[in-house]
Formats: C-alpha cells, sequence, structure tokens
C-alpha cells in the first residue's frame, strides 16, 4: 500500500450504532488531520493530530472521537450520530512543518 | 480568520480549450501558502499546484498555472489545453506559513468549482 489509505469506503449506520473510521499513511508523515466533507458546505477540518498528540480540535459534538495510537494510524470513533452527519470523511497527513498534505480516498457516511 | 471564496460553482469547456477558475481570500497574515487541489469522481483530493505568498513569480506545472495577485487577495488557476480528466471539483485553499514552533497548520478550503470538459 501506498500513500494514505481509509477504511471502509462507504459505511451505513444507524443512528444507535458505533462504529470506526480506520485511516493509515505509508508516507512517514507525522501529522495527519480529519476532514469532513458536506454536499453544500466547504471541507471542514475537524482534527489535528502532531506526533500522536491532537492539537487541534475544531468544536467537533462529542459523538466524534478521534484516536492516534501512533504517527501512522488514525481513528475517528462514531457514536449516536445524527442524519445531519452524513458526509465524505477524509483523512490526510503531512510533515508537522510541512506544507503540502496528502489525502486518502474518503469514507462516504450515511446515517439513517 | 482566514476566508476563501470560489464564485464560480460550475463551469464547463470544450476539450482543449483553456479556463480560468477564480479564488479570492482574506487574510491579515504576510506569509501563507495558497493552494489548488482537483477532486475527481473518485473522490481522491490531489495537489494540482501551491504558490507561496511571498514568491512574486506566478507558479507553473505542465498545464495549469496561477495568477496571484498578492494585493488583491487573487488566486486564479489557469489551465491550458484542457483534457478529459480535467473533469473534476478544484479547491482553492490556504495555509498560513508554517513556523519552526508551530506545529501542523490547517487548510482552509474554497467552497469548489465543478469543472466539466465535453468532448
Amino acid at each position: 500500500e501506498t500513500g494514505v489509505t481509509q477504511t471502509p469506503r462507504h459505511l451505513v449506520m444507524g443512528m444507535t450504532n458505533k462504529k470506526s473510521l480506520k485511516c493509515e499513511q505509508h508516507l512517514g508523515h507525522n501529522a495527519m488531520y480529519w476532514y469532513k466533507q458536506s454536499a453544500k458546505k466547504p471541507l471542514e477540518l475537524m482534527f489535528v493530530y502532531n506526533f500522536k498528540e491532537q492539537t487541534e480540535n475544531n468544536s467537533v459534538p462529542s459523538r466524534f472521537s478521534p484516536e492516534c495510537p501512533n504517527s501512522s494510524h488514525l481513528f475517528l470513533h462514531l457514536h449516536t450520530l445524527q442524519p445531519e452527519d452524513s458526509a465524505l470523511y477524509l483523512c490526510a497527513s503531512s510533515q508537522v512543518r510541512g506544507y503540502e498534505q496528502y489525502f486518502g480516498p474518503g469514507t462516504r457516511l450515511t446515517v439513517t | 480568520a482566514q476566508t476563501v471564496t470560489q464564485s464560480q460553482p460550475e463551469m464547463s469547456v470544450q476539450e482543449a480549450e483553456t479556463v480560468t477558475l477564480s479564488c479570492t481570500y482574506d487574510t491579515s497574515e504576510n506569509n501563507y501558502y495558497l493552494f489548488w487541489y482537483k477532486q475527481p469522481p473518485s473522490r481522491q483530493m490531489i495537489l494540482v499546484i501551491r504558490q507561496e505568498a511571498y514568491k512574486q513569480q506566478n507558479a507553473t506545472e505542465n498545464r495549469f498555472s496561477v495568477n496571484f495577485q498578492k494585493a488583491a487577495k487573487s488566486f486564479s488557476l489557469k489551465i491550458s489545453d484542457s483534457q478529459l480528466g480535467d473533469t473534476a471539483m478544484y479547491f482553492c485553499a490556504f495555509m498560513k506559513h508554517v513556523r519552526l514552533i508551530q506545529g501542523a497548520q490547517k487548510l482552509v478550503f474554497g467552497q469548489g468549482t465543478r469543472l466539466t470538459i465535453n468532448p
């Protein structure tokens, strides 16, 4: 595998379910990001991790819980989501002091 | 706070034509980076071109070039000899200059322009 991978690519979940999104980067980077892409809004940054430490939480509701066990892996744990949380969730990585972010293919999430 | 505005929700041109996508931004920073990202139907966000604000020369990457007007806070993307594979959403994005004492910097995106290249 090369670049940034995300699993699953598609996810349908009920409002009472618990699920997790996974992101893995194979680029030797040390910063990772979660973005949300909704149909009618610009991409929104959700979380930033530098060297496994969360450095930004962009006022994200607590039903989204990120986890970064090491510099290569990033998870987004989901529970009791709302239909308006349906979106494309993109993961990205970069060097901490770099300017170029590399994106994964995204997970299309549908909350029913 | 920084904002990025793309005023063209959709554009459509014929193959081989030249097309220009517009982007304006608002910031009080003097040093920053500007980017154009492409998102084809596969959803993979791909960096097309970047511009450092301190550089006066406009960036070019093969058929892609920018017109960077710092005073006007304008950053347009020109695609020459457009190809069917250029069909995608294009996003303009802003990032503050990365200082040594700071960590990773976030990208601020515009709303995107859906570009269709017709055969």
